[in-house]
This record gives C-alpha cells, sequence and structure tokens, in this order.
C-alpha cells in the first residue's frame, strides 16, 4: 500500500528565503508524481508534475526534483512571498490503477 | 469559465438525514473523482468514473452512492449521515492521456453533521 510522507508538517519562514518542502513515498512504481497549493477554503491548484522518467521540473521560481528509486521528491521555491502562504500537497499516482494518493501536506506561513 | 463546479459549498445537517452534492465540469475530461478531506487535512479517494463507468470504489461505506449521468457530472449522495462523515468533499476531473494525468480540483464542499 502506498504511504505518502511530507515534512515538516508545518513551516514559517521571513519573506525572501527560500523554502524548502519534502515528499517521500513508500511504493517507487509510480507514473508521476504531482504538487499541489491549497488555500483556505479552496481546491487544490496543479503547480508541478513530474513523470517517473524525469528528475525535475521548473516552473518559474518554482523546481520539483524526483528521484524515483529513493522515494523521494522535493519542492522548492525561491525567494519566497508572502502570497506563497498556503497548503503545498504531494501526490503520486500508481502505476497501475487511475488514482492519486496525497500526503498529509505542509502548511506554509511567509512573513512579510 | 472552464472549471470544476461543486454545489452547495457549505452543506449543515443533522445525523440520519440524506443529503447530495454535485459536481460539474466543463473541461471535456473523460474521468472525475470524489476525494474526502478530514479534519487532519488527509486527502483519499473515495470514487473515480471514466466515461460513465466506475473504476475506483475505495473502502466506502454503502451509505455513500456516487451517480454519472453523463461524462461531465458525478453526484455524491450519502444516506443516513453520521457525525464523521463531517468533512469537505472535493470533486476533481482529469483528461487520460497517457501516464499524465493532471486532476483539476472543485472548490470543495464542506458537510457538517450535526
Amino acid at each position: 500500500k502506498q504511504e505518502v510522507t511530507q515534512i515538516p508538517a508545518a513551516l514559517s519562514v521571513p519573506e525572501g528565503e527560500n523554502l524548502v518542502l519534502n515528499c517521500s513515498f513508500t511504493d517507487s512504481a509510480i507514473y508521476n508524481l504531482q504538487w499541489f497549493r491549497q488555500d483556505p477554503g479552496k481546491g487544490l491548484t496543479s503547480l508541478l508534475l513530474i513523470q517517473s522518467s524525469q528528475r525535475e521540473q521548473t516552473s518559474g521560481r518554482l523546481n520539483a526534483s524526483l528521484d524515483k528509486s529513493s522515494g523521494r521528491s522535493t519542492l522548492y521555491i525561491a525567494a519566497s512571498q508572502p502570497g506563497d502562504s498556503a497548503t503545498y500537497l504531494c501526490a503520486v499516482h500508481k502505476a497501475a490503477g487511475n488514482k492519486l494518493t496525497f500526503g498529509g501536506g505542509t502548511r506554509v506561513l511567509v512573513k512579510p | 469559465d472552464t472549471a470544476v463546479s461543486q454545489t452547495p459549498k457549505y452543506l449543515v445537517t443533522q445525523m440520519g438525514n440524506d443529503k447530495s452534492i454535485k459536481c460539474e465540469q466543463n473541461l471535456g475530461h473523460d474521468t472525475m473523482y470524489w476525494y474526502k478531506q478530514d479534519s487532519k487535512k488527509f486527502l483519499k479517494i473515495m470514487f473515480s468514473y471514466n466515461n460513465k463507468e466506475l473504476i475506483i470504489n475505495e473502502t466506502v461505506p454503502n451509505r455513500f452512492s456516487p451517480k454519472s449521468p453523463d461524462k461531465a457530472h458525478l453526484n455524491l449522495h450519502i444516506n443516513s449521515l453520521e457525525l464523521g462523515d463531517s468533512a469537505v468533499y472535493f470533486c476533481a476531473s482529469s483528461r487520460t492521456q497517457g501516464r499524465a494525468n493532471v486532476l483539476t480540483f472543485g472548490a470543495g464542499s464542506r458537510l457538517t453533521v450535526l
């Protein structure tokens, strides 16, 4: 059974610092891994999707890496801004079956 | 606006009642999902439909019954509501395209059972 863990559960940084969010998964047989952002009272917004054959994906200030063999992904957010405050969730897509397994999320607060 | 829309956004009801949450997507996706987010913020899949056919049915009580009248709609009906059903329910959709399966989520429906 796939288990996804995110550490830390919460993170508070001053504006301008770089953010490092960690995600680990127990079963390396995945199709892809996605990072989502969730704002309070809102749905989830997909940030980055990394295919199992890829090592990283970049979008603006966001960079996500994937080490499938060790079951880890890291989301880097450069030069954080107060608007980056949200909960960040990672989810893995199993190689068999059409479902995502989510981690518990990391709640990020960027202080001005 | 192209989106996944769910109604109602908030639902407060008594134990034992029956309630429904509706979901519609106008993205032309062929797969729709229901996820439950509990008080600890864990998101867990409940059901998935592809072209109106049930393809994922996790360990969910029989009191939960999804219905997909067409590819653009996936409704969730809950019978005999219990306190533990209180959660935020998210609908999502995706287009099956090889191994890429980017989900688009609705804004969620917060269910409170008293």
